[in-house]
């Protein structure tokens, strides 16, 4: 049973181009969450999905940030015109259901904005 | 607005005798609360739990404490082992919401 699955596991991006980040949950999980670290901090909550619907983005950046989760395929993270703050390891998390109180993470892809 | 607190960056500690980790947090809606385990360029791997209605939760080496009037919780592991040498994260959510709130974690060392 494959665990959470995080594609690309880096990507370097120059200023003011878009990077695209992936994330198949668990099988048999349909609950997708959004994680930004920081360098030197904690895991920051960006934003909740499941298919076809955001639930919770408020931790996701006004602009700029967006993120989906269709019927088919992957969850995708999209960072429009990234800046060299936007650098950091984003990590994605799956459940099997909502109120499940563990989130199991992926891999993280590390972005680097130059 | 960290909610979450961890305030030792690091830790280092003899092989065989306990590790002690702390956690603070600041928000007394928070009902449940997680270790997270992390090697480098890896996830946080889940380690043990446990609810707001409990003070104790032991699986195997690992036992975490939660102290609901003081605010804190504490991960202890006997004994330590030099594969638990990994960055470990506390987190804890609320009973209403999607999201975990995460400390910025404790870098255990466990010197063989």
């Amino acid at each position: 049973n494959a665990g959470v699955m995080q594609n690309p596991r880096h990507l370097v991006r120059r200023r003011g181009q878009e990077a695209r980040l992936r994330c198949s949950p668990m099988k048999g999980h349909s609950h997708v969450y959004w994680y930004r670290q920081l360098p030197e901090e904690g895991l920051k909550f960006m934003v909740y999905l499941q298919k076809e619907n955001i639930i919770d983005e408020s931790g996701m950046p006004k602009e700029r940030f967006s993120a989906e989760f269709p019927k088919e395929g992957p969850s995708i993270l999209r960072i429009q015109q990234v800046v060299r703050g936007d650098s950091a390891a984003y990590f994605c998390a799956s459940s099997p259901r909502q109120g499940e109180q563990t989130q199991y993470f992926g891999p993280g892809t590390r972005l680097l904005v130059l | 607005d960290q909610q979450v607190k961890q305030n030792s960056p690091s830790l280092s500690v003899q092989e065989g005798r306990i590790s002690i980790l702390n956690c603070d947090y600041t928000n007394s809606m928070f009902d449940y609360f997680l270790w997270y385990k992390k090697y480098p360029a890896e996830g946080p791997t889940f380690l043990i739990s446990i609810s707001s209605i409990k003070d104790k939760n032991e699986d195997g080496r690992f036992t975490v404490f939660l102290n609901k009037s003081a605010k804190h919780l504490s991960l202890h592991i006997v004994p330590s082992q030099p594969g638990d040498s990994a960055v470990y994260f506390c987190a804890a959510s609320l009973n209403t919401g999607n999201q975990f709130y995460f400390g910025t974690g404790t870098s255990l060392t466990v010197i063989p």
